[in-house]
């Protein structure tokens, strides 16, 4: 069974460019949520996400932030313009539907670069 | 405020000296106190969930016990290969989905 995937590993991008996460969760699994990890911090929620459906974006910045979960395909988050600030560690996690648990799995990341 | 606070922020050890790592927090209502470990450039890797006070999980070297106000995991006659960060989290009693990390312990055992 298949861990959570994110793509690319890597991303480098100029400031004023956009970047887009992908996250494929878990199979079986249809809830995902997205943090971030700047160097020498803990990991950050920043949104929860079913499909079709955000159901807590409390800690997404209020601009150039987005996430999607499509009804088909991976969860994207897309940073728009991005500036050197947005340099950080993305992890999307996922949990399955009855997750009385709460336990959330991790994919592996994606490392931003912003030059 | 919904908080969770690890210690020490950074141990180093002697392979086979055994010790323990501090998780204390503060939420309304606890849904469970989880225990992750991360390699440097990965992910977290789910580690242990723990309920009610007094509840304790094992696995291998590892051993997490909760009291009502702190988290201990105890690492007993360590190897190289447990060093790693150690990542503590709590869900929010509001918003079970929305989950707090500690900071971390960042553990480091010398052959």
């Amino acid at each position: 069974n298949a861990g959570v995937m994110q793509n690319p590993r890597h991303l480098v991008r100029r400031r004023g460019q956009e970047a887009r996460l992908r996250c494929s969760p878990m199979k079986g699994h249809s809830h995902v949520y997205w943090y971030r990890q700047l160097p020498e911090e803990g990991l950050k929620f920043m949104v929860y996400l079913q499909k079709e459906n955000i159901i807590d974006e409390s800690g997404m910045p209020k601009e150039r932030f987005s996430a999607e979960f499509p009804k088909e395909g991976p969860s994207i988050l897309r940073i728009q313009q991005v500036v050197r600030g947005d340099s950080a560690a993305y992890f999307c996690a996922s949990s399955p539907p009855s997750s009385g648990d709460n336990e959330q799995f991790f994919g592996p990341g994606t490392r931003l670069t912003v030059l | 405020e919904d908080q969770v606070t690890q210690s020490p922020e950074a141990l180093r050890l002697q392979e086979g000296e055994s010790s323990s790592l501090n998780c204390s927090y503060t939420v309304s209502g606890l849904r469970g106190l989880f225990w992750y470990r991360q390699d440097p450039g990965k992910g977290p890797e789910f580690l242990f969930t723990l309920y009610s006070a007094g509840e304790e999980k094992e696995k291998e070297r590892l051993k997490a016990t909760l009291t009502k106000k702190e988290s201990f995991l105890h690492i007993t006659a360590p190897k190289p290969e447990d060093s790693a960060t150690y990542l503590c989290a709590v869900p929010r009693y509001s918003s079970a989905s929305k989950i707090i990390f500690g900071s971390g312990t960042r553990l480091s055992i010398r052959p």
